[in-house]
């Protein structure tokens, strides 16, 4: 157990509908980083958020958005879902924001889009 | 940019048997390496990691990697498997001077046989 939590672990929706991932770190995290595992695309950086604030960004689309709340968990907007968007979702924190430190990855949210 | 070409999509392999999984990897700066594991419905978790230092590094269950930097090549080994290390194994890199992403190669399988 890693001590990063995600929900739901499961989400089965239809196309055009909007969700929502929820993050939580390991106690004490500052840093939330969120990323997209596919069958076409592999495993690719999304975006990462630091005490709150956006503080790099990967390929993600402009219909997904996401926030670090005060109390340190993040969400992952998710909308007008497509067919493509049906992937795992992984959530990881660190401690501190620097390139060495170890990224721990909660389970994974398995979104399926209909 | 950066990128990391896992050469092998699936390595199976005889229980008791040595196991190579190889990573080369390109960029233009300074990278941190690492070695993420995935097991059936988990999340992932670290291997091992090459920041600087020697270049031969190890890890948790047995497996080392060595880092070459004239070949570009972070390659897994382990002298003697277990079935309970079927599993995907990725390789990633991390540029030194940036706190965000990591950038994975698309994963090996590691498939053990009794």
């Amino acid at each position: 157990d890693s001590g990063v939590t995600q929900t739901p672990k499961h989400l089965i929706t239809a196309t055009g509908q909007r969700v929502t991932l929820r993050c939580s770190p390991r106690s004490g995290d500052l840093s939330v980083y969120w990323y997209q595992q596919s069958l076409d695309q592999g495993l690719q950086f999304l975006i990462q958020y630091y005490n709150g604030e956006e503080r790099a960004k990967g390929n993600i689309l402009e219909r997904f958005s996401a926030q670090q709340f005060p109390d340190l968990h993040s969400e992952l907007n998710l909308s007008s879902l497509e067919l493509g968007d049906s992937a795992l979702y992984f959530c990881a924190s660190s401690d501190r924001d620097s390139s060495y430190n170890e990224q721990f990855f909660g389970p994974g949210t398995r979104l399926t889009v209909l | 940019a950066q990128s990391v070409t896992q050469l092998d999509s699936q390595v199976p392999v005889f229980e008791e048997a040595p196991v190579e999984l190889r990573c080369n990897y390109s960029s233009s700066v300074s990278v941190y390496l690492f070695w993420y594991v995935q097991y059936p419905n988990q999340g992932l978790q670290l291997l091992l990691k090459y920041l600087s230092g020697s270049t031969l590094v190890k890890g948790i269950n047995g497996f080392e990697a060595e880092f070459n930097k004239s070949q570009t090549s972070f390659h897994l080994r382990k002298p003697s498997v277990h079935i309970s290390d079927t599993a995907e194994y990725f390789c990633a890199v991390r540029p030194t001077g940036n706190t965000g992403k990591l950038i994975f190669g698309q994963g090996t399988t590691l498939q053990v046989k009794p």
